[in-house]
């Protein structure tokens, strides 16, 4: 399968912890994104990679929310301290220059 | 601030007949459009796209219609088929950024 890996699927965690997510993205595609979706909603832009660089943060990004996309190949998505209003789908995305950008299949968080 | 609108949270369609799903938007800037079909813990999936240079963009049993007077698309799809049933999302981008605005999505469901 060639199209954009996310890791883990599911994820349920306790109030206050850490997690982290993956995104392997289409290879060579040298953009990547971050989305999250809650309920009844279209996914959100919350940051997007050129290569290795981060270029763009939403507001919606908190301190609390890092990513990183080290060598521009994956990315990693963390959330230190977590909230229950965190609790939601986040999607990954790349593209390869300004070309649609293909979404992977998520990773479902649910702070308890 | 809502800048891409799906006013019609459902739609329910007989199988083989036509599907039209609407979607508006406020920002003039915008001049990239793009339909995702969504499954219940998927990620969304790309169809069909549409550049503010064209006023029709068509891929087999999709077509996708831009109205930029109006700030209005919509997407056709004939015939429907059961399959088809999914959550659309439409999305819109502007030259110079890098992310979509999605609208908040359409559910259709294809009748048999």
């Amino acid at each position: 399968d060639t199209g954009v890996s996310q890791d883990p699927r599911h994820k349920i965690t306790k109030r206050g912890q850490n997690v982290t997510f993956r995104c392997d993205p289409i290879s060579e595609h040298n953009r990547l994104y971050w989305y999250r979706q809650t309920l009844g909603q279209g996914p959100e832009f919350l940051t997007y990679f050129q290569n290795e660089a981060q270029l763009e943060k939403s507001r919606l990004l908190s301190d609390r929310f890092s990513a990183e996309r080290p060598k521009g190949s994956f990315s990693t998505l963390e959330i230190q301290r977590t909230e229950q209003g965190d609790s939601a789908m986040y999607l990954c995305a790349s593209s390869l220059r300004s070309s649609v950008a293909f979404f992977g299949q998520g990773t479902r968080l649910t702070v308890v | 601030d809502q800048q891409v609108k799906q006013n019609s949270p459902s739609l329910s369609v007989q199988e083989g007949r036509i599907s039209i799903l609407n979607c508006d938007y406020t920002n003039s800037m915008f001049d990239y459009f793009l339909w995702y079909k969504k499954y219940p813990a998927e990620g969304p999936t790309f169809l069909i796209s549409i550049s503010s240079i064209k006023d029709k963009n068509e891929d087999g049993r999709f077509t996708v219609f831009l109205n930029k007077s109006a700030k209005h698309l919509s997407l056709h799809i004939v015939p429907s088929q059961p399959g088809d049933s999914a959550v659309y999302f439409c999305a819109a981008s502007a030259s110079g950024t890098y992310k979509y605005i999605f609208g908040t999505g359409t559910r259709l469901k294809v009748l048999a």
